[in-house]
């Protein structure tokens, strides 16, 4: 199993969806979470870090459930901008080390 | 402000050969993590650098090594290269260690092994 997992998707969403990804890690020693996001060929872009207590920025809203160990990101009013893929990453202190996910690809469609 | 840079953007090396890959992080940042993405997975971690000294350690061969220098760039380097280390490979740079503030990447570097 490994140790943080996504739903590859693709995504096909139309402009102006609502459309929610989810991450699972394995790790409960984990200690940070973010998204990122990735456009095809270029480098990983922070889209957002994930508290505890759930965090907002504009139309994205990331939360976490340390219980079931996963976390999510919902994205409202879909762009076409956000057509990209997105990468949950968990770091954890125990051996220094950043696990990212292999990714969901969000496709939205005019 | 400059982001995070990376030299060269792509290179082509032949099989058994050796590569060095050159990082400089933003300005003010102490860590630089290396990863190496292959198309269609996410970055896989290979080192962690904060303040001159390795941190952490993906799982990767021996032929895989790094070091970080006193103005905090830093470059990895891969021996006896495999047609497998072909890849797209990241650097990041934080603040402090990865594990408490966010990294930001630079645009890589595309190897490609023959």
């Amino acid at each position: 199993r490994k140790e943080v997992e996504q739903d590859p998707g693709p995504f096909n969403v139309p402009e102006g969806a609502t459309v929610a990804f989810n991450c699972t890690y394995s790790n409960s020693a984990s200690q940070s979470f973010f998204w990122y996001r990735q456009d095809c060929r270029k480098e990983p872009k922070l889209l957002m870090s994930v508290y505890s207590s759930g965090n907002e920025d504009g139309r994205f809203t990331a939360q976490l459930n340390r219980a079931s160990q996963y976390i999510s990101l919902l994205i409202r009013d879909s762009k076409l901008s956000d057509s990209a893929t997105y990468l949950c990453v968990v770091t954890h202190t125990g051996g220094f080390k950043t696990i990212f996910g292999a990714g969901t690809r969000l496709f939205v469609k005019a | 402000d400059a982001g995070v840079t990376q030299s060269p953007t792509h290179l082509i090396k032949t099989r058994g050969q050796h590569v060095t890959l050159r990082c400089s992080p933003i300005s003010g940042h102490k860590s630089v993590s290396w990863y190496q993405q292959v198309l269609g997975q996410g970055p896989q971690f290979i080192f962690q650098y904060y303040e001159k000294e390795e941190r952490g350690r993906g799982n990767f061969p021996d032929r895989f090594s790094a070091r970080q220098f006193p103005n905090y760039s830093s470059e990895l380097n891969v021996n006896a290269l495999l047609l497998g280390d072909s890849a797209l490979y990241l650097c990041a740079s934080s603040f402090e260690g990865v594990d408490l503030n966010e990294q930001y990447f630079g645009p890589g570097t595309r190897l490609t092994v023959t």
